[in-house]
């Protein structure tokens, strides 16, 4: 079984550029989350979708980043524009409803912002 | 964002030895999870605790929810190479939104 896929694995762009990244959930899993890691840190919840609802994005900058899940699949967190100190890693994870504890992490997209 | 205390940050052993860690918190959680991770990947579940005073292993691994429901302790016996990484901490609080609040990771360095 295939597990979470997230791309592109690596970005490198300049400041006030806007950047997305994807996310395939493993298949079968209706909850899907994004977080945010920074060098030397845990993972961060930014948003978490329930199908195609969002049902936490208290954590989401929205002032310059959004996420879409338009089809209760796939997901895309875009950022724009980008900021020096968004410099970091994106995680995806998915997991069944109601079993969170269980969230199978993708390998991330490290960003780099210059 | 609320992170959980996590210590100690980094760990230098001698292949074969054992290792401990701890995360704490002021706040109550109802559940601790352990995660692994290693360098590009993302982390991996290795325990999930329920109750306060659980004890759960998984092979060389043992976790336990401390009595208070603010600390949980990871245990790794007879390090291994393919221990290294790093290792987080993760809670779910009582009161609020189900969602993970993670510690700051434990880096593990294996000597052979």
């Amino acid at each position: 079984e295939a597990g979470v896929v997230q791309s592109p694995r690596y970005k490198i762009i300049e400041k006030k550029q806007p950047v997305a990244f994807w996310c395939n959930p493993i298949s079968g899993h209706n909850t899907l989350y994004w977080y945010l890691q920074n060098l030397g840190q845990g993972p961060e919840l930014l948003i978490r979708y329930e199908n195609e609802e969002a049902v936490d994005d208290s954590q989401l900058p929205k002032d310059r980043f959004s996420a879409e899940r338009l089809k209760g699949v796939d997901s895309t967190l875009k950022i724009q524009p980008a900021e020096l100190g968004d410099s970091a890693v994106y995680l995806c994870a998915s997991s069944f409803s109601g079993e969170g504890d269980t969230q199978y992490f993708g390998p991330g997209t490290r960003l780099t912002v210059l | 964002g609320q992170q959980l205390n996590q210590s100690p940050q980094s760990m230098f052993i001698q292949e074969g030895e054992d290792v401990s860690m701890n995360c704490t918190s002021s706040s109550i959680f109802n559940t601790w999870l352990w995660y692994k991770q290693d360098p590009g990947e993302g982390p991996v579940l290795l325990i999930a605790l329920y109750k306060a005073g659980e004890l759960t292993s998984n092979g060389r691994l043992t976790a336990q929810f401390g009595i208070t429901r603010k600390d949980s302790f990871l245990n790794i016996s007879a390090s291994i190479p393919s221990d290294v990484g790093i290792y987080f901490c993760a809670g779910r609080r009582i009161q609020g939104a189900q969602k993970l609040v993670f510690g700051q990771g434990t880096r593990l360095t294996i000597n052979p």
